[in-house]
């Protein structure tokens, strides 16, 4: 069975520049968790999906951030503009539909000049 | 408000040995725990769970204990192996909405098991 599939896996760029990361969870997995984990610290939830919807968006910086899950399937989360802060990996992690375990992503490891 | 802590950012063992990784909660509403392991430049991997209706979870070399009066669980790893290093994460569960799971993680024990 196929893991979580995250892409880029390393992204440079400049402050106040605009970036985006793909996730595409495991088959048929239907809560889907994008997470920031800033180094030295553990994985801080941004937003979680359930098929297509928002259950919470709660920690999502929303001036900034967004991010979405078009047909319950794959996901695209967007930072735009870029701070030297959100210099971080973003995780990405499903589980089925009432799951108690989250399989995670390899991260996509952000750097911010 | 740091809800899961990880008091030990390190932690040394011999091969062989017993490595004991702790994790302290503060929130009761949490009723499910999760160790996870990570390697460098890897996410995170899922290692063993516990229900907050045990007080112990056996797989393998690998047990968990919950000390729910204490707000405490602890991961065991024996014998620990080199293979074993990496950085341990604890988190704990509990539903968020409908039946919606939500995790929150600790800072994580980086674990170094020494030949």
């Amino acid at each position: 069975e196929a893991g979580v599939a995250q892409s880029p896996r390393y992204k440079i760029i400049e402050k106040r520049q605009s970036v985006a990361f793909w996730c595409n969870p495991i088959s048929g997995h239907a809560t889907l968790y994008w997470y920031q984990q800033i180094l030295g610290q553990g994985p801080k939830l941004l937003i979680q999906f359930q098929n297509n919807g928002v259950v919470d968006d709660s920690q999502l910086p929303k001036d900034r951030f967004s991010a979405e899950r078009l047909k319950g399937v794959d996901s695209t989360l967007k930072i735009q503009p870029a701070k030297l802060e959100d210099s971080a990996v973003y995780l990405c992690a499903s589980s089925p539909s009432g799951g108690d375990t989250q399989y995670f992503g390899p991260g996509t490891r952000l750097t911010v000049l | 408000d740091q809800q899961v802590k990880q008091n030990s950012p390190s932690l040394s063992v011999q091969e062989g040995r017993i490595s004991i990784l702790n994790c302290d909660y503060t929130n009761s509403m949490f009723d499910y725990f999760l160790w996870y392991k990570k390697y460098p430049a890897e996410g995170p991997t899922f290692l063993i769970s516990i229900s907050s209706i045990k007080d112990k979870n056996e797989d393998g070399r690998f047990t968990v204990f919950l000390n729910k009066s204490a707000k405490h669980l602890s991961l065991h790893i024996v014998p620990s192996q080199p293979g074993d290093s990496a950085v341990y994460f604890c988190a704990a569960g509990r539903i968020s909405s409908g039946s919606a799971r939500q995790l929150t993680f600790g800072s994580g024990t980086q674990l170094t098991v020494l030949p």
